[in-house]
Order: C-alpha cells, then structure tokens, then sequence
C-alpha cells in the first residue's frame, strides 16, 4: 500500500458544526502532515506529527486541533470555523527519518467548504 | 534564508509541444528535490525525486535535471498532452531538518488543442 488515504473527499460545514478530517497510511511513515491549500497557491504547512507526537503547529488558530492516534492515522478536528477557512486540505506522509531520496506521499484532499 | 522559486507561474502551450519548467532554490543543506503534478482541486501527484548525487531523472514524458552546484532544477515535458494542464510544483527538503520541506509557488500549465 503506496496511498495517502483522505476522507471524506468534499465536506460543507456550518461555522457552528464540528467535523473531523481523516487521513490514514500503511506505508510505515512516522511523520504525518496537515496542510491547507487556496486555490492558486502553494500549500501551506498547519501541523507536523513526528512519531505519533506534534512537533510543528504554525501558529494555527485553536478552531483547528490535530490528533494523532496511532502512527497510520491522522485527525484535524474542525470546530466554529470561518469561511476563509474554505479550503483544500491536504495530508501527507513521510518516513520521518534522515534517509535521503524521500519526500512526502500526499493525499487527494478533502475539499473544505464553510458556510 | 531558504526559499524555492519557480519560473515561469504560468505557461500555455499547444498539445505536443514539449516544455521546460524552471527551479531554483537556496534551501542548504541539501537532501533531495521532488517534482509533483497537481490537478485542481487534488492532491499532489509525485513526479520525480533527486538526491544531490543525481543529474537527471526520467519518468515517462517526464525528465528532471538537477545542478546541485547552481541549485537548480529544470522539469522537461515532452510531446505534451491535454492531461498534462495542471499545476507543478518543485519541493525541497533540507538535510537539516527531516520534518521541514519547502515549497515553490508552482507554475500553472495549460495545454491547448
């Protein structure tokens, strides 16, 4: 299994909801990734779990909160979000440690709309 | 400070002819550079990856140069088809820092009938 699992793949929330984004890997990755891309733009680091440990938040805001559960899967928790939250958002994997010739494997998405 | 520029941010071209899209980056130390290809609204789709000791990379249509010397990287399209419209994006992983990559701004390419 050489997939970044995202689900669910379109989601629109209102700003009082709560939801969750998924993300899942078998590939034996021990980091895990959340990034949030706008349309024509590069996309743009949240968080970083590093051996099931959060080892980079970007100063994103509390409404967003990761969760790590096991090495395979990967939680971003959504609560009282905004409409510029509106976004795709992606997660990654990667081996998390110093072999060269890696970079991430990253998942289809899930396309965030917030109403 | 490291960065990752990418030249041009939009190309058009007619299907079958080929292309040639530009990276440069300062990122240092140096692991390895990765090209991805990202259709709207997906994820990114890995294309090709270099470590410093590789001078090209082919995957298909696709071939990849890196000089580590310059720090730059060029993705070449051949025969280009209409699938080939997407966004590409350079990335750069630093050697320092296992868990930090860094990103160009991509360059948008449309391919015409």
């Amino acid at each position: 299994d050489t997939e970044v699992t995202q689900t669910p793949k379109h989601l629109v929330m209102g700003m009082t909801n709560k939801k969750s984004l998924k993300c899942e890997q078998h590939m034996g990755h021990r980091a895990m990734y959340w990034y949030k891309q706008k349309a024509k733009k590069p996309p743009e680091l949240m968080f970083v779990y590093s051996y099931e440990k959060l080892s980079i938040n970007e100063s994103v805001p509390s409404r967003f909160s990761p969760e790590c559960p096991n090495s395979s899967l990967l939680n971003l928790h959504l609560h009282a979000l905004q409409p510029e939250d509106s976004a795709l958002y992606l997660c990654a994997s990667s081996p998390g440690i110093p072999v060269t010739g890696y970079g991430y494997t990253f998942g289809s998405g899930t396309r965030l709309t917030v109403v | 400070k490291n960065q990752v520029e990418q030249s041009p941010q939009s190309l058009i071209i007619l299907e079958g002819k080929n292309c040639t899209l530009q990276c440069n980056y300062t990122v240092s130390p140096f692991s390895n550079l990765r090209w991805y290809k990202q259709d709207t609204g997906r994820g990114p789709v890995s294309l090709t990856i270099m470590t410093f000791s590789e001078n090209t990379k082919s995957n298909g249509r696709y071939t990849a140069t890196l000089d580590a010397d310059t720090k730059q990287s060029s993705l070449h399209i051949t025969a280009s088809q209409l699938s080939d419209s997407a966004s590409y994006i350079c990335v750069v992983r630093p050697g320092d820092n296992f868990n930090k990559f860094y990103f160009g701004s991509g360059t948008k390419l449309n391919v015409k009938p």
